[in-house]
Formats: C-alpha cells, sequence, structure tokens
C-alpha cells in the first residue's frame, strides 16, 4: 500500500541554523500538509499546498518558515533560522483532489539545542 | 476558534471495550476522524464519520456522532493488547473553507492483562 515517507526520521540541529525537512507524499496526491507536534501537545496545522502554492497556513508559519515541491515527488519544509521552541515532531501529510482522508507519513523529530 | 477536546489517559482490562469521548466546538464540521499513533509510527486513520451520519461501524470499532452535543466518540470491541497507542480525535471543516485537520491532544489508551 503506498504510504507518505518522511526523512530523516531525526534531526537535531543547532539554534540559528537551517534545516530541511523532506517529504515524498504519494503518488497521484494532490494536496500536501504539515503538522507539527510540540512533546505532550496536540498536533497542530502549519500549512497546506496546492498546485505549487501555499493554499492556507497558520499562526505559526512564519517568514521562518516556507515549502516547496522542488519536483514532482518531493515536498520539503525549511526552517530558516531554527529556535528552541521548533523542536517537535514534524507530520507531513497528503490526499486526493477530491478526498477527505489526509495520509500522513511517520514525521521527522527536530530537536534545536 | 475551533477546538477538540478529549481525556488524556483510559485504562482497560484486555477483552473488555474500550470508549473513548471527545466533543469539539465548530459547529460547521464535516468530517470527523478518529487517528492512532503507535510509539514511534506516524498517525494512522483509524476510521471518520461524516457530520450526516450517526453512527458507523469498522469491524471492531463504533463511531457514534451526537451532533447537537458536539460529540463523539469511539468504541473499540474486545480490546487487545495491540490496540494500545494514543488515539486522536480530530476534525476537519466545510470543505470550501478550511482544509485543515483540528486535532485533540490525544487519549492514550492503556490495556490491563
Amino acid at each position: 500500500e503506498p504510504e507518505v515517507t518522511q526523512t530523516p526520521s531525526h534531526q537535531v540541529t543547532q539554534m540559528g541554523q537551517e534545516v530541511i525537512l523532506r517529504c515524498v507524499p504519494i503518488s497521484n496526491h494532490l494536496y500536501f500538509y504539515w503538522y507539527r507536534q510540540i512533546l505532550g501537545q496536540k498536533v497542530e496545522f502549519l500549512v497546506s499546498f496546492y498546485n505549487n502554492e501555499i493554499s492556507e497556513k497558520s499562526e505559526i508559519f512564519d517568514d521562518q518558515f516556507s515549502v516547496e515541491r522542488p519536483d514532482g515527488s518531493n515536498f520539503t519544509l525549511k526552517i530558516r533560522s531554527t529556535k528552541l521552541e521548533d523542536s517537535a515532531m514534524y507530520f507531513c501529510a497528503s490526499r486526493v483532489l477530491a478526498g477527505y482522508e489526509q495520509y500522513f507519513g511517520p514525521g521527522t523529530r527536530l530537536t534545536v539545542t | 476558534g475551533e477546538d477538540v477536546e478529549q481525556s488524556l489517559f483510559l485504562s482497560v482490562r484486555e477483552g473488555d471495550s474500550s470508549v473513548i469521548n471527545c466533543t469539539y466546538t465548530d459547529s460547521s464540521s464535516t468530517y470527523l476522524y478518529w487517528y492512532k499513533q503507535e510509539p514511534g509510527a506516524g498517525l494512522q486513520l483509524l476510521t471518520y464519520i461524516f457530520s450526516n451520519m450517526d453512527m458507523k461501524q469498522d469491524q471492531r470499532l463504533t463511531v457514534l456522532l451526537n451532533k447537537k452535543d458536539k460529540h463523539l466518540s469511539l468504541r473499540i470491541a474486545d480490546t487487545q493488547t495491540g490496540d494500545s497507542a494514543i488515539y486522536f480525535c480530530a476534525e476537519r471543516g466545510p470543505m470550501n473553507r478550511d482544509d485543515k485537520i483540528i486535532f485533540g491532544k490525544g487519549t492514550r489508551l492503556h490495556i490491563l492483562p
């Protein structure tokens, strides 16, 4: 069964560094998402992406964040200058055009030191 | 704003039924979901219910929706040790508005022998 994959599974970075989290959505899916889960807290929506542009973003998704679909398969989340509070599990998700199910990847645990 | 609330812990004896409850605030929710997260794994969509339904059954899982009270429950019959996980209640708004999913904090289901 096709699934969403994410790399790396764990990323450790120093405060102020840039990180890129990578996702490969399911191949026929057209909507892509990033969510994050700070330890012990809710899973929070960050951004949705369709037709090569952001369709919706949350207040968390400020100028430090950006998303890109650099080719036909990858979907990336970049954090330009990481802060301690960016430490979280980041989940990528995707869905088909008219679907209601968002399929989630296994997540990337980001630790900012 | 939209919010989803659920209790944080539930302990159930193996073989008994588990009932996980959830309340939500957005009366315009279209889909309500139950996601399962096993240790170290991503978010697996277990089941969903459309807002014009009262009940949905899928093998050992029964979802009940009380739209008037904005209450959703997940019943797992004959609970097994493999059901031990965190269960997230989630909702999304109308298709022509938000596409994001709003999650609760998750209920950790612990199975007693």
